[in-house]
């Protein structure tokens, strides 16, 4: 079946470092990709999506770029701030009528100053 | 717009109570989802609406657990009788036409002693 796979958290930074949290997808179709983020106390967010291979999903200084040929979909920030720490959740779906997105189980993210 | 309107937001109660939590969509929108988020098993979808007919209840873990959405504007998800497993963060989602970007909710924490 489909399923997401990210890194293990937690990841621990600080302010101003580069950050990557890897993602990789197995998928029977061509999915949509997103991230998601989840900030304390409070529900998910689209943070960004890419719907076809090559495409970059961009929002508020992260980046993720489509990736078929290794099925993965990392999310970056050239430079982090405190107020991006949060848990970040990749996800998928599949094209046409599909409803269903699947999610990775998190990556918990704290920027420290 | 208020978003997701989720009650109540923390639920703390003895197995074998009933237990329901309740969600109010973002105005217009047609579709609606409740999610479980557990530390196991991350985020589940329990069952999906589309303008208020269920069209996936595969999620329900089993008939402990039942939805309905009555109209447009609001939808439950009770157990009955709960039990300590069911413990986690309930989300409920909703969206409008495209299915992959949906709006969360604030999630209700419930705790089944």
């Amino acid at each position: 079946g489909d399923s997401v796979t990210q890194m293990e958290g937690p990841v621990t930074l600080s302010e101003e470092a580069f950050l990557t949290i890897n993602c990789t997808y197995t998928a029977t179709g061509y999915p949509s990709l997103f991230w998601y983020v989840q900030y304390p106390g409070e529900g998910l967010q689209l943070l960004l999506k890419a719907t076809k291979a090559d495409d970059k999903g961009s929002n508020k200084g992260f980046e993720a770029t489509y990736r078929k040929e290794t099925t993965s979909f990392h999310l970056e920030k050239g430079s982090v701030q405190v107020s991006d720490s949060a848990v970040y959740f990749c996800a998928l779906i599949l094209g046409g009528s599909n409803y269903k997105l699947t999610f990775g189980k998190g990556t918990l993210l704290t920027v420290n100053p | 717009d208020a978003g997701v309107i989720q009650s109540p937001r923390h639920e703390v109660t003895e197995m074998g109570q009933e237990v329901t939590l309740r969600c109010k969509p973002i105005s217009g929108h047609n579709s609606l989802f409740w999610y479980r988020q557990t530390m196991m098993r991350g985020l589940e979808l329990l069952i999906y609406f589309n303008n208020n007919v269920p069209i996936d209840d595969s999620g329900m873990p089993e008939d402990r657990f039942s939805a309905k959405m009555p109209n447009a504007s609001f939808s439950t998800l009770k157990i009955q009788p709960s039990e300590p497993r069911d413990s986690a963060v309930y989300f409920c989602a909703s969206t409008a036409g495209t299915p992959d970007t949906q709006y969360f909710g604030p999630g209700t924490r419930l705790t089944v002693l």
